[in-house]
């Protein structure tokens, strides 16, 4: 099983500021078969992000991923109120498909 | 626009089977996989497992003796039975279909339903 280490588990930051979220896989993911997800309070995740670097539909180009191998990035330019929230990353490359434990964007 | 929409009961007793089932609209259930995952108040994602339209399923190790998942394709839906629940499995459960990039093999979940709370508790 592929152990995700999201870091930090707590991101305190003002808006307009850039967020920069780690995804740390205990072995290589195949075909940067990683994704990330956005989840607010009381709903269902959202996708931002699918292999490791590809925005889904409707997704602000603020939010870029990258990485490859072991290690993911989620990067977030400049900061929006509505960005606030708890971010996972997920690999689907090798069943079980694990998610991190995720890092809470919070305003400072 | 696709929507998946969880039903059941929100309360089960220990030892007891839990069936929810998942109704997709705004798409055909056809050659796509499937997914049921949980998410315990407060804490991460588990991811349950997956069911193709064609009945292959795969589940997590960590619950696979007690996990069956199915397909009703005429009735878009699939469904997800837990048997011998505890308090451990008290969690919202969130059904989602996955999609994959053109040419690729690997399928990441790319819509969820709004989840259903499920309460283990005698």
């Amino acid at each position: 099983e592929i152990v995700l280490t999201q870091s930090p588990g707590t991101l305190s930051l003002s808006p307009g500021e850039r967020a920069t979220l780690s995804c740390r896989a205990s072995q290589s993911v195949s075909s940067s078969c990683l994704a990330w997800y956005q989840q607010k309070p009381g709903q269902a995740p959202r996708l931002l992000i699918y292999g490791a670097s590809s925005r889904a539909t409707g997704i602000a180009d603020r939010f870029s991923g990258s990485g490859s191998g072991t290690d993911f990035t989620l990067t977030i330019s400049r900061l929006e109120p509505a960005d606030f929230a708890v971010y996972y990353c997920q690999q689907y490359a090798n069943a079980p498909f694990t998610f991190g434990g995720g890092t809470k964007v919070e305003i400072k | 626009q696709v929507q998946l929409q969880e039903s059941g009961p929100g309360l089960v007793k220990p030892s007891e089977t839990l069936s929810l089932t998942c109704t997709v609209s705004g798409a055909s259930l056809s050659s796509s996989y499937w997914y049921w995952i949980r998410q315990p108040a407060g804490k991460g994602l588990e991811w349950i497992g997956r069911i193709h339209t064609n009945g292959n399923t795969i589940y997590n190790p960590s619950l696979k003796s007690r996990v069956t998942m199915s397909v009703d394709t005429p009735k878009n839906q699939f469904s997800l039975k837990l048997n011998s629940m505890t308090a451990a499995d008290t969690a919202v459960y969130y059904c989602a279909r996955s999609a994959s990039s053109a040419g690729s093999f690997y399928y990441y979940v790319d819509v969820w339903g709004e989840g259903t709370t499920v309460t283990v508790s005698s």
